[in-house]
């Protein structure tokens, strides 16, 4: 299985600032790579996937990079709405696999 | 417009089975696979399987001796078994469709594993 680490588990920043999470595969996945935006009491939304489109309806201050086994999603200019989980996942192979979660809160 | 929710008993006793149904409209079950994912309370997320659009399915291989996938295309539901229930199965269960990512998700159903 491919497993999926991803970093911070928790981070604590001010409404305007530039966020980067970490995603980081044990082996290539080849850009199939998801983030997914989970908040309070909802189910996940997909937020960008190929590593670095944007899903419908999200909006450019979230952006995606990466290759290989490495991959980030950065947020510039938090917003309040911002707040969340954010997941990574690979569907290069199955099973598909998760990272473990960042908890982005306002600082 | 794409939607999918499941449905389900919120309480299940300690070594029973658990019986889910995603329920989807706006797409068919014949052209896109439908996955099951689940999360324990304040915790990640666990993909469990997939139906295929051709009705192959697919399983998490530490839950594969426990889980069985089905659907019935003609009332566009996927059903979701689980047995030998443990309070570590306690979460919530979503299903989602397959775009190769999973581009719509249900509301979910909290599963609780208590006697």
């Amino acid at each position: 299985d491919i497993q999926m680490t991803q970093s911070p588990a928790s981070l604590s920043a001010s409404l305007g600032e530039t966020v980067t999470i970490e995603c980081r595969a044990s082996e290539d996945i080849y850009s199939n790579l998801a983030w997914y935006q989970q908040k309070p009491g909802n189910s996940p939304q997909l937020l960008i996937f190929d590593a670095n489109t944007l899903a419908d309806g999200v909006p450019s201050r979230f952006s995606g990079s990466g290759s290989g086994t490495q991959y980030s999603l950065k947020i510039n200019s938090l917003q309040s709405e911002d707040v969340a989980s954010y997941f990574c996942q690979q569907y290069n192979n199955y099973p598909r696999t998760f990272g473990g979660g960042t908890k982005l809160e306002l600082k | 417009q794409v939607q999918l929710k499941e449905s389900g008993p919120g309480l299940v006793q300690p070594s029973q089975t658990l019986s889910l149904t995603c329920t989807v409209s706006g797409f068919s079950l014949t052209s896109y696979n439908v996955h099951w994912v689940r999360q324990p309370p304040g915790k990640g997320l666990e993909w469990m399987g997939r139906m295929r659009f051709n009705g192959d399915t697919s399983y998490n291989s530490a839950l594969k001796s426990r889980l069985s996938i089905s659907r019935d295309t003609s009332k566009n539901q996927v059903f979701l078994k689980m047995n030998s229930l443990q309070t570590d199965d306690t979460g919530t269960y979503y299903c989602a469709r397959d775009q190769l990512n999973f581009d719509y998700w249900g509301q979910g159903v909290m599963v609780t594993v208590s006697s």
